[in-house]
């Protein structure tokens, strides 16, 4: 029933490892993003998709890779791991680029020691 | 980045309407303003956007001025589930969806 899920819920790994979070949607929506909430709680953009083309990247590490196998999924892969990644990140979806609201997950805590 | 001012906090009692603020003194004629919620530890939640017009679901009202500057979002009655963290943002069409540092509501019995 989930309509936006993100897996792992928790992802606790070490300096310099790879790891990825993965995003799905059953909503039907065109349009994927991925947020990241620091330890202040600061909500910022760092990827869009839409149709499995990009369409924002923030200024984000070129460790941070997202990759879209098709419109209902958006993983977020990360390169050499740094205790700054530490966060929780978020997956939305919208239906379209448009004036439509956003659904999130219920995020990825990330703890990088 | 965000183009609206909110209060830190507020508090509300338990069965009364919270009234949560929220300036955009700078919003242009085609952006649009959203209000999202964040309970502790889950995704934000959408609660309600408009235009110009004053609009009204099934978990809010949102009253906006006439002359676009500021906006309030009505929760007619809060519950303790309504203690979250509320974000104005005002958005383009389009455009990137920018987060604030947002209303903490406290709802207390």
């Amino acid at each position: 029933d989930t309509a936006v899920s993100q897996t792992p819920k928790y992802l606790v790994t070490q300096m310099g490892n790879d790891k990825s979070i993965k995003c799905e949607q059953n909503l039907g929506h065109d349009t994927m993003y991925w947020y990241k909430q620091d330890s202040k709680k600061f909500l910022k953009i760092m990827f869009s998709y839409n149709n499995k083309e990009l369409i924002i990247n923030e200024t984000v590490p070129n460790r941070f890779s997202p990759k879209s196998p098709d419109k209902a999924h958006l993983n977020l892969h990360i390169n050499s791991l740094e205790l700054g990644d530490s966060a929780v990140y978020f997956c939305a979806s919208s239906p379209s680029r448009g004036n439509s609201p956003l659904h999130f997950g219920n995020g990825t805590r990330l703890t990088v020691t | 980045d965000a183009k609206t001012t909110q209060p830190p906090s507020m508090d509300c009692a338990e069965g009364r309407a919270a009234n949560l603020p929220c300036n955009h003194s700078t919003i242009s004629g085609n952006e649009y303003v959203y209000w999202y919620r964040q309970i502790h530890s889950q995704g934000p939640q959408y609660i309600i956007h408009g235009l110009k017009n004053n609009e009204t679901n099934e978990m809010a009202s949102l009253i906006i001025t006439e002359d676009r500057k500021s906006s309030t979002l009505i929760l007619p009655h809060a519950t303790l589930r309504d203690t979250a963290v509320y974000y104005c943002i005002v958005r383009g069409f389009a455009d990137k969806l920018i987060f604030g540092t947002g209303t903490r509501l406290q709802v207390f019995p």
